[in-house]
């Protein structure tokens, strides 16, 4: 079945450590996204990519950092310089077709908590 | 950038009920998706729908881009309907990127 695979689906981080986020797709879906969701609220956007080799910020990238060497895999690294890391978080992908919109698909997500 | 809202924030619903959601944007819009979170956390696609009307099941959606708004209509609610839903939009100059609601918590009862 085509789908979006994250793991682990619950991670501990201790201070003053990276931890890392899996996600991989085989939907041959172009865009990459990840979101951040903290309780009681909708999802933010940390970083997406459109094409491989290429990625940009969303609107809270601070603390994070990403790659996109292959097509279906965009891992979320979480480093240390990001003071509030406990979250759910969430990664997605759709096709892209430039200015063309199109559905977003969604992993089963991460929960990332500070030991 | 896009403002989106949705309301009602909480909807506590009698198993059987019916009901409306309501999102509304604040730019015009080339994507609108529903979603369903559950008590796990899994965002289920319900509807893509940046215009028109689509119906799934006990489920339906509609979108007046012109008038910038969306409507997500439940009928003969069951209690696996509970969750949170939202509402995230696309925009021509977003790049694929989706702005989110806040959500709209349903709780249905037995």
């Amino acid at each position: 079945d085509g789908g979006i695979t994250q793991s682990p689906k619950y991670l501990f981080r201790k201070e003053g450590q990276n931890v890392t986020l899996s996600c991989e797709q085989n939907l041959n879906h172009d865009a990459m996204y990840w979101y951040r969701q903290d309780p009681g609220q909708g999802l933010r956007l940390i970083y997406y990519s459109q094409i491989v080799n290429d990625f940009q910020k969303g609107d809270i990238a601070e603390g994070y950092s990403v790659s996109r060497e292959k097509k279906e895999s965009f891992p979320l690294t979480v480093t240390s310089a990001q003071k509030n890391p406990t979250a759910f978080y969430l990664c997605a992908s759709s096709i892209y077709r430039g200015g063309s919109n199109q559905p977003q698909h969604f992993g089963d997500g991460t929960r990332l908590s500070i030991l | 950038g896009i403002q989106v809202e949705q309301s009602p924030p909480d909807l506590i619903l009698q198993e059987g009920a019916n009901s409306t959601l309501r999102c509304n944007f604040s730019d015009s819009v080339n994507n609108l998706q529903w979603f369903h979170q559950n008590p796990w956390g899994q965002l289920i696609n319900l509807f893509y729908i940046p215009s028109g009307t689509k119906q799934n099941g006990r489920l339906s959606a509609t979108t007046v881009a012109t008038e910038r708004y969306s409507l997500l209509y439940i009928s003969s609610s069951q209690t696996t309907d509970s969750g949170v839903y939202f509402c995230a939009v696309g925009t021509t100059d977003s790049w694929g990127k989706l702005q989110f609601g806040a959500g709209t918590q349903v709780v249905v009862t037995p």
